[in-house]
């Protein structure tokens, strides 16, 4: 049972553009979410965070948009650069429990020069 | 800071042996995560350890183990290997106990079993 979900495999942008990833979940009781990016034969490396309590988190280029109502967040990269292509995975875990985190199946973005 | 080690980087195995995996935390994380990723299947969750005890599991069966040692490195094990078994093990450190804080990576240990 895939709790959080990503249902775009692939998205392509030009360069300079904004790139803009989803993802949805199922479990009310997440309360915190994050992105990673990931390279081929490379473990995922951490991008950006947002607490349950929040609905924006920024930081330079990303932008993390959480609507706990429609159990939804997005990640919004402006301007899109040709060194953001790679797969991004959304992730969400629970405070108070242990540190299990539960990931999407990802997207693969193309920034094309 | 030196990140999340894991060893080996590559790792090629006969169907029925058994493996064995490492990992070596971020200095002062003492929770550490490991996770199986598969083609079109993500990342899945596979146990954690904080502070040498096995805290919450993952659905795998049960010839996948794990254990940690007082210096927060951290082994896990496969025995009696199935085809389906390759894929990429990564390993994640964290600095807290608890949730709502990010996780480490290590580049990972791709096993394919043949």
């Amino acid at each position: 049972d895939q709790q959080v979900k990503q249902n775009s495999p692939s998205l392509s942008v030009q360069e300079g553009r904004i790139s803009i990833l989803n993802c949805d979940y199922t479990n009310s009781m997440f309360d915190y979410f994050l992105w990673y990016k990931k390279y081929p034969a490379e473990g995922p490396t951490f991008l950006i965070s947002i607490s349950s309590i929040k609905d924006k988190n920024e930081d330079g280029r990303f932008t993390v948009f959480l609507n706990k109502s429609a159990k939804h967040l997005s990640l919004h990269i402006v301007p899109s650069q040709p060194g953001d292509s790679a797969v991004y995975f959304c992730a969400a875990s629970l405070q108070t429990g242990a540190n299990n985190l539960f990931f999407g199946t990802g997207t693969r973005l193309t920034v094309i020069p | 800071k030196a990140g999340v080690t894991q060893t080996p980087r590559y790792l090629i195995k006969t169907r029925g042996q058994q493996v064995t995996l490492s990992c070596s935390p971020i200095s002062g994380h003492r929770s550490v995560s490991w996770y199986q990723q598969t083609p079109g299947q993500g990342l899945q969750f596979l146990f954690e350890y904080f502070s040498e005890t096995q805290r919450n599991k993952g659905n795998f069966p049960g010839r996948f183990s794990g254990r940690q040692f007082s210096n927060s490195r951290s082994e896990m094990n496969v025995s009696t290997l199935e085809l389906g078994d390759s894929a990429l093990y990564l390993c994640a450190s964290s600095s807290r106990p608890q949730g709502n804080t990010e996780a480490f990576f290590g580049q990972g240990t791709r096993l394919t079993v043949v």
